[in-house]
């Protein structure tokens, strides 16, 4: 079974400029979820959907960052413009519903230069 | 605020003898705790997890304990193997569907 997959697996940019990073729930779950992961902060939660709808994005760090759920199969995060503080590796992660045990994806290391 | 804290960021400790991780919380709401495995170049996995009505739950040779009352968790490894050499996250809920982590805790084991 396939489970949550992200790409690309690593990413280099330039400050400015903007990124999209993909992730592919497994098929059947309804909450999606994105975590961030840096050496200062550990592990935080971004956002997370349930149905395709956003629940709670308290942990978006700043406007230039946003996320979006098109289908049950398909989340993008993007952020515009990257800076160098951006970098770090992005998880996506999905569950069957609520509560239950979230499967995460290998996760998108991004370097913003 | 850490609302999660894993006070000690590594753990070195001899294949055969006991592994203990620890966390801290601060919020006495959490009703769910868990602890999850991460290798390098992969996302974390679940591993084991306790609820607040529990003390103890046992899985093979991992042991979650939850102390509620110095809101304090522990996870047990015995024996440790070098399999066992990863970071280790703990967690917690409560209410909703999301899920606070600690920083992290890297466990070595040696042969």
């Amino acid at each position: 079974d396939a489970g949550v997959i992200q790409s690309p697996r690593h990413e280099v940019t330039e400050m400015g400029q903007e990124v999209t990073l993909r992730c592919k729930p497994i098929s059947g779950h309804n909450s999606l979820f994105w975590y961030r992961q840096t050496m200062m902060r550990g592990l935080e939660l971004l956002i997370y959907f349930n149905n395709n709808v956003p629940i709670d994005d308290s942990g978006m760090p700043e406007d230039r960052f946003s996320a979006k759920m098109p289908n049950a199969s398909f989340s993008t995060l993007k952020i515009q413009p990257s800076e160098p503080r951006d970098s770090a590796v992005y998880f996506c992660a999905s569950s069957l519903s609520g509560a239950d045990t979230q499967y995460f994806g290998p996760g998108t290391r991004l370097t913003v230069l | 605020d850490q609302q999660v804290k894993q006070n000690s960021p590594s753990l070195s400790v001899q294949e055969g003898r006991i592994s203990i991780l620890n966390c801290d919380y601060t919020n006495s709401m959490f009703d769910y705790f868990l602890w999850y495995k991460k290798y390098p170049a992969e996302g974390p996995t679940f591993l084991i997890s306790i609820s607040s009505i529990k003390d103890k739950n046992e899985d093979g040779r991992f042991t979650v304990f939850l102390n509620k009352s110095a809101k304090h968790l522990s996870l047990h490894i015995v024996p440790s193997q070098p399999g066992d050499s990863a970071v280790y996250f703990c967690a917690v809920q409560g209410g909703s569907e999301k899920l606070v982590f600690g920083k992290g805790m890297k466990l070595t084991v040696n042969p």
